[in-house]
């Protein structure tokens, strides 16, 4: 099952550009996490946010959470060609388990 | 990729063979995971295990098998039963928490064809 949705599905930028990401999921949640993957590796964990949260940063990145519309969205401030990857969100809604959404592939052009 | 490593990277096999792929961690990790990714897709999670000898099914557990002997090792075996084999495969670690799943640690990962 597919708990997370992101969108867009593909996102092309130029460097030093902000590049947006969504992630809509469909029930109650206690963390919402994303993640980074290189093309062909695995993947490293970018930021948790908790349900009672509705902010956060970590650097040049900046997460949001809409409990009432079940929706995420990750900032990527003044991207360069470095942050090209793939971006999962990830939902802990019960027990010891992640769903991860189908991603956004981000390309940033030098 | 952290204190988890998988091997091999590359693995091929042939049809009706069983093959393993290996986990192993060094983070002091009670829960590990896997998943399958294919091309262009998100992950979905195969087996994971909170405690050494206990392991559960994920969404995807058919034609796969795991085992748990030791608090370090998760491997997985990728049965015949499994009619389309070929992906890539990835190991995870947490610390198991009674409220939920903080971080996942993940492997490097491993890419199975099957000729």
């Amino acid at each position: 099952s597919q708990q997370g949705e992101e969108d867009p599905q593909a996102l092309s930028i130029q460097e030093g550009e902000n590049a947006t990401m969504n992630c809509s999921y469909k029930t109650s949640i206690n963390n919402l996490q994303w993640y980074r993957q290189n093309s062909g590796r695995g993947l490293v964990h970018l930021i948790l946010i908790r349900s009672n949260e509705r902010e956060k940063h970590s650097g040049r990145l900046r997460v949001t959470l809409d409990t009432s519309k079940k929706s995420s969205s990750l900032l990527i401030t003044a991207s360069r060609a470095a942050d090209t990857a793939s971006y999962f969100c990830a939902t802990n809604n019960a027990g010891n388990m992640l769903t991860f959404g189908g991603g956004t592939r981000l390309m940033v052009k030098p | 990729d952290g204190g988890i490593t998988q091997s091999p990277k590359y693995l091929f096999r042939k049809e009706g063979q069983n093959v393993t792929l290996s986990c192993e961690q060094n983070l002091n990790h009670d829960a590990m995971y896997w998943y399958r990714q294919d091309p262009g897709q998100g992950l979905r999670l195969i087996y994971y295990s909170q405690i050494v000898n206990d392991f559960q099914k994920g969404d995807i557990a058919e034609g796969y098998s795991v085992s748990r002997e030791k608090k370090e090792s998760f491997p997985l075996t990728v049965t015949s039963a499994q009619k389309n084999p070929t992906a890539f495969y990835l190991c995870a670690s947490s610390i198991d928490r009674l409220a939920g799943v903080d971080e996942q640690f993940f492997g490097p990962g491993t890419r199975l064809t099957v000729l």
